[in-house]
């Protein structure tokens, strides 16, 4: 199984709406609505910030909204702000216990 | 609060041997399904393998037969055996913690996470 694509960076300035998108195949994104997001802060403990395609953990910024449509799934950030410089990382369930991974998006903030 | 934390990382030359350990805290721990998360330098995060609840473990193709997982519930830890490293297993491993209930599925995003521990595979 190959990692989810996403783009390798994605930049805007502070108050920006951005958006990170997740490309897998029927067998993972497009067969299953258990799509995950999490941000990394390089030396630091990576952090869900969606669940389910949707769905955010408590405590999590309603600035971070996810959606999906067929085998893509994107991620929101509005209003965006300094601390959300990070890298970004998207995953899907593939079945069978499963979990395939995203290669990254470095999100810059201006 | 569901706490993780890794150990055991270091510098081992190729074809050596490793064992990462990963203590859990703030949950059932019978019941945790814990996974095993490395990035390498530059790169990004890789799945390396998990081991569910009653001690079923399953390893991503680039490690399968040489990285083991296994639990010890008695002492709350989860172990990542690594054999034959390779350079290219130099990387931060991360322990996660599984969880979500869907139909009959089971453990589909990775709610906690450790800091990691490094792992140096040179000569």
């Amino acid at each position: 199984q190959s990692a989810l694509t996403q783009p390798a960076s994605v930049s805007g300035s502070p108050g920006q709406l951005i958006t990170i998108s997740c490309t897998g195949t029927s067998s993972d994104v497009g067969n299953y609505n258990l799509v995950s997001w999490y941000q990394h802060h390089p030396g630091k403990a990576p952090k869900l910030i969606i669940y389910e395609v949707t769905k955010r953990p408590s405590g999590v910024s309603s600035r971070f909204s996810g959606s999906k449509s067929g085998i893509t799934a994107s991620l929101t950030i509005s209003g965006l702000q300094p601390e959300d410089e990070a890298d970004y990382y998207c995953c899907s369930y593939a079945g069978s216990d499963t979990l395939l991974l995203g290669g990254g998006t470095k999100v810059t903030v201006l | 609060e569901v706490q993780l934390v890794e150990s055991g990382g270091g510098l081992v030359e190729p074809g050596g041997s490793l064992r990462l350990s990963c203590a859990v805290s703030g949950l059932t721990f019978s019941d945790a399904w814990v996974s095993w998360v490395r990035q390498a330098p530059g790169k990004g995060l890789e799945w390396v393998g998990h081991i569910k609840k009653g001690g079923a473990a399953d390893s991503a193709e680039p490690v399968k037969g040489r990285f083991t997982v296994s639990r010890d519930d008695s002492k709350h830890t989860i172990y990542l055996q690594m054999n034959s490293l390779k350079t290219e297993d130099t990387a931060v491993y991360f322990c996660a913690h599984n969880a979500g209930h869907y139909d009959d599925i089971w453990g589909y995003f990775l709610a906690s996470w450790g800091q990691g521990t490094l792992v140096t595979v040179a000569s």
